[in-house]
C-alpha cells in the first residue's frame, strides 16, 4: 500500500517568493492534516481537512498561507509571499475516519529553505 | 494550554545497551497518546495508548501509560544503531479536534 506522497522533497526560495507544496494521502483516507515542524521541536498543525472541508485551520497564519483540498483527495499548501521565519519541513499526514483518526500516517515533509 | 513534555532531550548509549524514553502531557479533555519514531524522513507511528497500566509492546519496543500521573514511558531494550532517531511523543485531546500536540522529541543515538 502507497504512502503519503509529498512532493518536493526540497524546495529553496528568496523571501518574498510564493511556494507550493502538493500532498497526496494514503487512498481511503478521509482525513489530511498539515503540519509544519522548526527544527529541534514537535510537529505543530497548520490545518485538518475532513474530505474537503476544513475543520481545524486556528494555527494557519491566514495572511500569507492558503491551502486546498480539491475533492477532498490531494491537498495543496501555499505560502506567498514566503519569509525567513517560514523555513522548516512541512509535514502532510492522513488517518480514517471515526475511532481510528488519532493514528496518522505521515509523508517524508518538504524541506523548505527561504533565503 | 496543552502541551507535551519529553526527556531527556537527547541521549546516547551503545548497542546493547536499554533506554527509557519519558512523555509527561497537560492535555485538555485527554483521549490518548501517541509514539512515532522520525529519522531522515516522516515520522513513522509505533504505539498509540488510551488505558493506563497496559503495556504495548512491539519487537525490543514497548510502553505503557500511566494517566493518574499524566505520563508515559517507551523503553527500548538491546538497543541497536538503527534505533537511533527521534522519538515523538504527541498527545490528543477529546472534543473530536484530533489534534496532536506534540513534545519536542528525544534524539536517541546509539553507537556500536
Amino acid at each position: 500500500e502507497a504512502g503519503v506522497v509529498q512532493s518536493p522533497r526540497y524546495k529553496i526560495i528568496e523571501k518574498k517568493q510564493p511556494v507550493a507544496f502538493w500532498c497526496n494521502p494514503i487512498s481511503g483516507h478521509n482525513t489530511l492534516y498539515w503540519y509544519r515542524q522548526n527544527l529541534g521541536q514537535g510537529p505543530e498543525l497548520l490545518i485538518r481537512y475532513e474530505n474537503e472541508e476544513a475543520v481545524d485551520d486556528s494555527q494557519l497564519p491566514k495572511d500569507r498561507f492558503s491551502a486546498e483540498r480539491l475533492k477532498g483527495v490531494d491537498s495543496t499548501l501555499k505560502i506567498q509571499p514566503a519569509e525567513l521565519g517560514d523555513s522548516a519541513v512541512y509535514l502532510c499526514a492522513s488517518s480514517l475516519g471515526g475511532r481510528n483518526q488519532e493514528t496518522q500516517y505521515f509523508g517524508p515533509g518538504t524541506r523548505l529553505l527561504v533565503l | 494550554e496543552d502541551k507535551v513534555v519529553q526527556s531527556p532531550l537527547s541521549l546516547v548509549v551503545h548497542e546493547g545497551d536499554t533506554v527509557t524514553l519519558n512523555c509527561s502531557y497537560e492535555v485538555t479533555n485527554f483521549r490518548s497518546l501517541l509514539w512515532y519514531k522520525q529519522e531522515k524522513k516522516a515520522p513513522t507511528f509505533l504505539f498509540m495508548l488510551t488505558s493506563s497500566g497496559i503495556e504495548k509492546k512491539s519487537g525490543r519496543l514497548s510502553s505503557i501509560l500511566d494517566k493518574k500521573e499524566l505520563f508515559s514511558i517507551l523503553n527500548i531494550t538491546a538497543t541497536q544503531t538503527g534505533d537511533s532517531a527521534i522519538y515523538l511523543c504527541a498527545g490528543t485531546p477529546l472534543g473530536g479536534t484530533d489534534k496532536l500536540i506534540f513534545g519536542t522529541g528525544t534524539r536517541l543515538q546509539v553507537f556500536p
